[in-house]
């Protein structure tokens, strides 16, 4: 499967614990984006990511998230000291630059008990 | 304040006929438009997509129309089937390659056999 792969699908976690997202990019694709989606709502941008750079974190919120995308390995999404209102479904997107299109994993689905 | 707005939740169409969702954004920086489309508990799948140079792309049963003028475009599915049935979302960006898409609520579709 050469698409966008994101694991785990679904991530349970109580408030207070820490969340770890990952994000393995189309083979070729350099640009990482992740976008959060709410019930009954559109995606919302968080974090662009090229390898090693983080290019806009416009959407992200200030404090407990951080993005990375190593020069090896998959990207992190990190969410610390989880809150209810981090539940939601999480997405990442990635693209071969320029005008393609961002292209999306299946998401990981995040619970907060 | 919603950059890309949706207007209709729903659509319900007979199999065989018209699917037309609609679409209107309000930041005139947007220069190039997509459409996805989403099966529950999937990642969006890109549908096809549209730059501000045109104002028709065509792709099969999918054609999108852009009226730049009125800041609306509109996605057309003929004929309709059941395997339609899904969440269509409209996203758009701005004029610099690799920036974030702003997405729709999202529009969804019942195709009825």
């Amino acid at each position: 499967n050469a698409g966008v792969m994101q694991n785990p699908r679904h991530l349970v976690r109580r408030r207070g614990q820490e969340a770890r997202l990952r994000c393995s990019p189309m083979k070729g694709h350099s640009h990482v984006y992740w976008y959060r989606q709410l019930p009954e709502e559109g995606l919302k941008f968080m974090v662009y990511l090229q390898k090693e750079n983080i290019i806009d974190e416009s959407g992200m919120p200030k404090e407990r998230f951080s993005a990375e995308f190593p020069k090896e390995g998959p990207s992190i999404l990190r969410i610390q000291q989880v809150v209810r209102g981090d539940s939601a479904a999480y997405f990442c997107a990635s693209s071969g630059g320029g005008y393609q299109p961002q292209h999306f994993g299946d998401g990981t689905r995040l619970s907060i008990l | 304040d919603q950059q890309v707005k949706q207007n209709s939740p729903s659509l319900s169409v007979q199999e065989g006929r018209i699917s037309i969702l609609n679409c209107d954004y309000t930041n005139s920086m947007f220069d190039y438009f997509l459409w996805y489309k989403k099966y529950p508990a999937e990642g969006p799948t890109f549908l096809i997509s549209i730059s501000s140079i045109k104002d028709k792309n065509e792709d099969g049963r999918f054609t999108v129309f852009l009226n730049k003028s009125a800041k609306h475009l509109s996605l057309h599915i003929v004929p309709s089937q059941p395997g339609d049935s899904a969440v269509y979302f409209c996203a758009a960006s701005a004029s610099t390659p690799n920036t974030p898409l702003v997405f729709g609520k999202g529009t969804r579709l019942s195709v009825i056999a």
